[in-house]
C-alpha cells in the first residue's frame, strides 16, 4: 500500500481555473505538508498542518488554500491560477511534531505536476 | 535568512566516490536528512544523522557532520548509474516546527 498518495499525477489546466490536488496518509501520521518545487528544482514548504490545524503557512498567495478533512487528508485548492504556479507540488507526512527530538522522517508523495497554460 | 546551501552538480565516472556538501542554518537542528529524487519521481529518504554525532556510515553511504561549521557532507562510494539523481539535504529548525528545509539540491551525474 502506498504510504502517502497524490492525485493527480499530472494536471494541465487554462489560466484562471481553480483547481484542486488531493492528498492521502495511511501511516497515522499527526503532521502533513505540501511543499512545492520549481522548475530549478527547488523545494519550499508551503504549508503545515498538524491535527487538521494549520501550524506553518509559508509567504504563499492566498489563492492557495489547503484543506484538512481529517487527520489522514491534507488538500491543496488553488483559486485563479496563473503561469506562475506551474510546478510539482509535493504533500509529505510526518510523526508527531511535539516530540521534537524525536526523528521527524517525512514521508512524500510521488508528486502532482501542474501545468498551467 | 540564510538558506540551506548546497553545490548545485557533481559529475563522477562509474566506480568513483562521490562527495556531496551541504552548508545548513541552525546549529540547533537535531536531526539532518539526505533525500534522494530520481527522475520524474519523489523524494525518499537516503539517510539521517542525528547532532550528536560526528558519522554514520551505512553500507555504500557515509555522512559527516561538523557542527561547528554546519556543514554536512554525503559521500557514495563505488558510486554506480543508478546513483544519478538529485540529492537534497535537509534540516530542521527549531523556529519551523517540524517541516524540512531543504538545500537547492545537487544533481549527481554518474557516467560509464
Amino acid at each position: 500500500d502506498t504510504a502517502v498518495s497524490q492525485t493527480p499525477k499530472y494536471l494541465v489546466t487554462q489560466m484562471g481555473n481553480d483547481k484542486s490536488i488531493k492528498c492521502e496518509q495511511n501511516l497515522g501520521h499527526d503532521t502533513m505538508y505540501w511543499y512545492k518545487q520549481d522548475s530549478k528544482k527547488f523545494l519550499k514548504i508551503m504549508f503545515s498542518y498538524n491535527n487538521k490545524e494549520l501550524i506553518i503557512n509559508e509567504t504563499v498567495p492566498n489563492r492557495f488554500s489547503p484543506k484538512s478533512p481529517d487527520k489522514a487528508h491534507l488538500n491543496l485548492h488553488i483559486n485563479s491560477l496563473e503561469l506562475g504556479d506551474s510546478a510539482v507540488y509535493f504533500c509529505a507526512s510526518s510523526p508527531d511534531p511535539d516530540r521534537v527530538y524525536l526523528n521527524t522522517e517525512a514521508f512524500f508523495g510521488q508528486g502532482t505536476r501542474l501545468t498551467v497554460v | 535568512g540564510e538558506d540551506v546551501e548546497q553545490s548545485l552538480f557533481l559529475s563522477v565516472r562509474e566506480g568513483d566516490s562521490s562527495v556531496i556538501n551541504c552548508t545548513y542554518t541552525d546549529s540547533s537542528s537535531t536531526y539532518l536528512y539526505w533525500y534522494k529524487q530520481e527522475p520524474g519521481a519523489g523524494l525518499q529518504l537516503l539517510t539521517y544523522i542525528f547532532s550528536n554525532m560526528d558519522m554514520k556510515q551505512d553500507q555504500r553511504l557515509t555522512v559527516l557532520l561538523n557542527k561547528k561549521d554546519k556543514h554536512l557532507s554525503l559521500r557514495i562510494a563505488d558510486t554506480q548509474t543508478g546513483d544519478s539523481a538529485i540529492y537534497f539535504c535537509a534540516e530542521v529548525p527549531n523556529q519551523a516546527g517540524t517541516a524540512l528545509i531543504f538545500g537547492k539540491g545537487t544533481t549527481l551525474s554518474v557516467s560509464s
